[in-house]
């Protein structure tokens, strides 16, 4: 079965600042992908970034970069830059052979000005 | 253009009512899936279609229902409705089953079952 927990209930940032949310995960899958979604206040879904398990190189998009740690099954999300639309809750996911999403619990994060 | 659409994006309504949410992908996707999202905000896949049939059925009562007309389309239809139903219901779609990739979201529907 595959878990993903997320440690941090809330976070908070200042602007400007760079704050890491940890995610750890279990898998007995030996192809996966991993990812960081987004969901502000709207509601609506944002996929942040996406990891590769077989890629030993870090994801990067703009702010956001991971710290993927595949034998400590950890993959965190470092924003840098913090931003008040970066205010949101974030969730990690992990996605294998059955295609289907397994989320953690989320992390709340707060960017003050 | 909205890849992912859902209606309605509110739904109000009393115990033991049946309702349909539907869901509609342009992104030329197989795959689509309904996810529920409780209070506490956790996500869980409730159903997965490929191509029109049912992949993944993660043990959802049988009121609840998925039907998809075409590879496009995926609504879910929810009959006696109870008060733990309330939640948002999130439909997504992929391109892949074989493999795992991202998902799609819509916007979510959240219902309220009173």
């Amino acid at each position: 079965a595959q878990t993903v927990t997320q440690s941090q209930p809330e976070m908070s940032v200042q602007e400007a600042e760079t704050v890491t949310l940890s995610c750890t995960y279990d898998t007995s899958e030996s192809d996966y992908y991993l990812f960081w979604y987004k969901q502000p206040p709207s509601r609506q879904m944002i996929l942040v970034i996406r990891q590769e398990a077989y890629k030993q190189q870090n994801a990067t998009e703009n702010r956001f970069s991971v710290n993927f740690q595949k034998a400590a099954k950890s993959f965190s999300l470092k924003i840098s830059d913090s931003q008040l639309g970066d205010a949101a809750m974030y969730f990690c996911a992990s996605g294998g052979a059955t295609n289907k999403l397994i989320f953690g619990t989320g992390t709340l994060l707060a960017v003050q000005p | 253009d909205t890849a992912v659409s859902q209606t309605p994006k509110y739904l109000v309504t009393q115990m033991g009512n049946d309702k349909s949410i539907k869901c509609e992908q342009n992104l030329g996707h197989d795959t689509m899936y309904w996810y529920k999202q409780d209070s506490k905000k956790f996500l869980k896949i409730m159903f997965s279609y490929n191509n029109k049939e049912l992949i993944i059925n993660e043990t959802v009562p049988n009121r609840f229902s998925p039907k998809s007309p075409d590879k496009a389309h995926l609504n879910l239809h929810i009959n006696s409705l109870e008060l733990g139903d309330s939640a948002v219901y999130f439909c997504a779609s992929s391109q892949d089953p074989r493999g795992p990739t991202e998902a799609f979201f819509g916007q979510g529907t959240r219902l309220t079952v009173v």
